[in-house]
């Protein structure tokens, strides 16, 4: 299985709505409500935003949404903040022993 | 406070081998499945291996199995990567990656707590 594809950047401004995209096929995304979006500022840990498509961990905020139609899962984070600034990975389930999960290729946010 | 600490990364040699550690603090390590993700440089996260929070199932990576062991202490509640017969493309950051439940798969298939990464370099 290929990695799930997500743009490479997105961008905003302060204020405005994002969304991003991550595209796999009927054998990850599209076969089960399991997609998680992760949070890397570069040096950190990753951060769990999203998972099972649209569930928020407790003290994530709710500025970040989840949802997913077919092979797509997208992000939207609302009124976008500096701080939000970062590499943001989905993740899904693969189903397979040796395919067990399978991530997306990654996407720069920017916050103009 | 939730913690994952990866430690042992470094230079390895073609062929050679290295031994990741992730040292756990902040929940009872033997109640959950631990999983290595890595990042190449200037690559997306790659899945690596998987493990119970028993010890008693694996999972690998086509691209690693046979060449890596994954095991856990959860006496000291340490989670290891035994690397062997490294190549050049195993060339990433390796992260150690906290499940919410004690079993791998469809039941745990998302990652609450990381740890910040251990560099691993393999060349001559």
């Amino acid at each position: 299985q290929s990695a799930l594809t997500q743009p490479a950047s997105v961008s905003g401004s302060p204020g405005q709505s994002i969304t991003i995209s991550c595209t796999g096929s009927s054998s990850d995304v599209g076969n089960y409500n399991l997609v998680s979006w992760y949070q890397h500022h570069p040096g950190k840990a990753p951060k769990l935003m999203i998972y099972e498509v649209t569930k928020r961990p407790s003290g994530v905020s709710n500025r970040f949404s989840g949802s997913k139609s077919g092979n797509t899962a997208s992000l939207t984070i609302s009124g976008l903040q500096v701080e939000d600034e970062a590499d943001y990975y989905c993740c899904s389930y693969g189903g397979s022993d040796t395919v067990l999960y399978v991530f997306g290729s990654g996407t720069k946010v920017t916050v103009l | 406070e939730v913690q994952v600490l990866e430690s042992g990364g470094g230079l390895g040699q073609p062929g050679g081998s290295l031994r990741l550690s992730c040292a756990a603090s902040g929940f009872t390590f033997s109640s959950y499945a631990v999983t290595w993700v890595r990042q190449a440089p200037g690559k997306g996260l790659e899945w690596v291996s998987s493990i119970t929070g028993g010890g008693g199932t694996t999972y690998y990576a086509d691209s690693v199995k046979g060449r890596f062991t994954i095991s856990r202490d959860n006496s000291k509640s340490t989670l290891y990567l035994q690397m062997n017969s490294l190549r050049a493309e195993d060339t990433a950051v390796y992260y150690c990656a906290k499940h919410p439940y004690f079993l791998i798969g469809a039941v745990a298939a998302n990652f609450d707590y990381w740890g910040q990464g251990a560099p691993v370099t393999v060349s001559s």
